[in-house]
């Protein structure tokens, strides 16, 4: 089954504690991207990737570091959370090749103390 | 990427079609109509979308109106798992220049009533 996977779901931390929240496709996608759903703001994207080794920022990068070494997976790095990153974020993946139609992950909700 | 404006919230009888309108007066000749749904919560997905042509898959028809400045989302039969806020997202074709960046806005929540 096509899908997009998040690890962890759910997530308590406090300031400035270093997480990572995972990513991986199993589609041999190409593209690959992180957004932060917040209420009032709806999604907006923090990072993408275009390719292995390819990685650009999206409107609010601040804070947030990915990497992508391999095609299937796209984490997102929180070096020095703060309360500000409380949110919710939702990764996806698309190939320019197959419709361009997005396949998004199930979310995690990140709460920082 | 153009705006799109759509009705903040919609009510639909269960078992009857939903007619999701979208604006996207400013549209490109290159840019294509997208839909997604988002329900409670979970990742948005992916529902149909179109160039200038009329579509229709297994979950929902797209009318694009012939000057392209705007669009309708039909659900045919909805269903009460159809409640959700939808998306209508304008986005370069894929190729020029699509960097995967989907600009949401604040979408159409759209009940739907036993």
């Amino acid at each position: 089954e096509a899908q997009v996977t998040q690890n962890p779901r759910y997530l308590i931390t406090v300031t400035g504690k270093k997480l990572t929240v995972t990513c991986s496709q199993n589609m041999n996608h190409e593209y690959m991207s992180w957004y932060r759903q917040d209420p009032g703001l709806g999604l907006r994207q923090i990072y993408y990737s275009m390719n292995v080794e390819v990685t650009d920022k999206g409107d609010v990068p601040e804070g947030y570091k990915v990497s992508r070494k391999e095609k299937r997976n796209f984490p997102l790095i929180l070096e020095s959370p703060s309360p500000n990153q409380t949110s919710l974020y939702f990764c996806a993946s698309f190939s320019p090749l197959k419709r361009g139609t997005q396949y998004f992950g199930p979310g995690t909700r990140l709460t920082v103390l | 990427d153009a705006k799109t404006t759509q009705p903040p919230s919609m009510d639909c009888a269960e078992g009857r079609a939903a007619n999701l309108p979208c604006n996207h007066s400013t549209i490109s000749g290159n840019e294509y109509v997208y839909w997604y749904r988002q329900i409670h919560s979970q990742g948005p997905q992916y529902i149909i979308h179109g160039l200038k042509n009329n579509e229709t898959n297994e979950m929902a028809s797209l009318i694009i109106t012939e000057d392209r400045k705007s669009s309708t989302l039909i659900l045919p039969h909805a269903t009460l798992r159809d409640t959700a806020v939808y998306y209508c997202i304008v986005i370069v074709g894929v190729g020029s220049g699509n960097t995967g960046k989907l600009i949401f806005g604040q979408g159409t929540t759209l009940q739907v009533k036993p």
